[in-house]
């Protein structure tokens, strides 16, 4: 079955960088891509950008995340740099399901809460 | 960063059908299929509608979508106790030179 596993809390200074991995099983890892999304406390869903063979970001964290993957070992990185207080956040990996142009993310991470304090 | 716009609550007792709108414009819904995510406390999201109106395997039938303009709609009908969540539309929005994949601002189901 799909899993999709992240790693653990992280606590960060201001201006520190973070890195988060996100470990994919179950399904061939190359031909999928995988969504970064990430919610502060008590706020909406933000997305952040996706990774296949190419890289694309959003442009509000144009400049500061890397979202990068590492294919033999089937696991995707997001780096977010420059760290704010705003940026405390539960950062989640998703899987773009791939059978819609709507990119229905049909499989997700558990989530890493990265503080900024 | 342009964001759909849901009502912040809906709420109804067991049985009942409850609809939720998602409002956006038309370089987002107007012109890209919509989904939703359900969010139950504490949890990742999940996918509950995808394409406007498609249920991906397991999601019950209680669940549907439809999209009109620049406007989506989620409704559950017979409302259960563990429908109680956070369901968010999402859609790409084409308006940047960069396309951004945005989220609503969230509608919170109480089960009465």
């Amino acid at each position: 079955q799909v899993q999709l596993v992240q790693s653990g809390a992280e606590v960060k200074n201001p201006g520190a960088s973070v890195k988060v991995s996100c470990q994919a099983s179950g399904y061939s890892f190359t031909y999928y891509t995988m969504h970064w999304v990430r919610q502060a406390p008590g706020q909406r869903l933000e997305w952040m950008g996706w990774i296949n063979a190419n890289t694309k970001y959003s442009q509000k964290f144009q400049g500061r995340v890397t979202i990068t993957r590492d294919t033999s070992a089937n696991t995707a990185y997001m780096e977010l740099s420059s760290l704010r207080s705003e940026d405390t956040a539960v950062y989640y990996c998703a899987r773009d399901g791939g059978y819609s142009s709507s990119s229905p993310l049909d499989y997700w991470g558990q989530g890493t809460l990265v503080t900024v304090s | 960063q342009s964001v759909l716009t849901q009502p912040p609550s809906a709420s109804g007792t067991p049985g009942q059908r409850v609809t939720m709108s998602c409002s956006g414009s038309s370089s987002n819904i107007g012109s890209n299929s919509v989904n939703w995510y359900q969010q139950l406390p504490g949890a990742a999201p999940k996918l509950l509608i995808h394409t406007n109106n498609k249920r991906p395997s397991g999601v019950p039938d209680r669940f549907s979508g439809s999209k009109s303009g620049t406007s989506a709609s989620l409704a559950i009908s017979g409302l259960q106790s563990e429908d109680e969540a956070d369901y968010y539309c999402a859609a790409w929005d084409d308006s940047l030179i960069n396309p951004d994949y945005v989220f609503g601002t969230g509608t919170k189901v109480t089960v009465l």
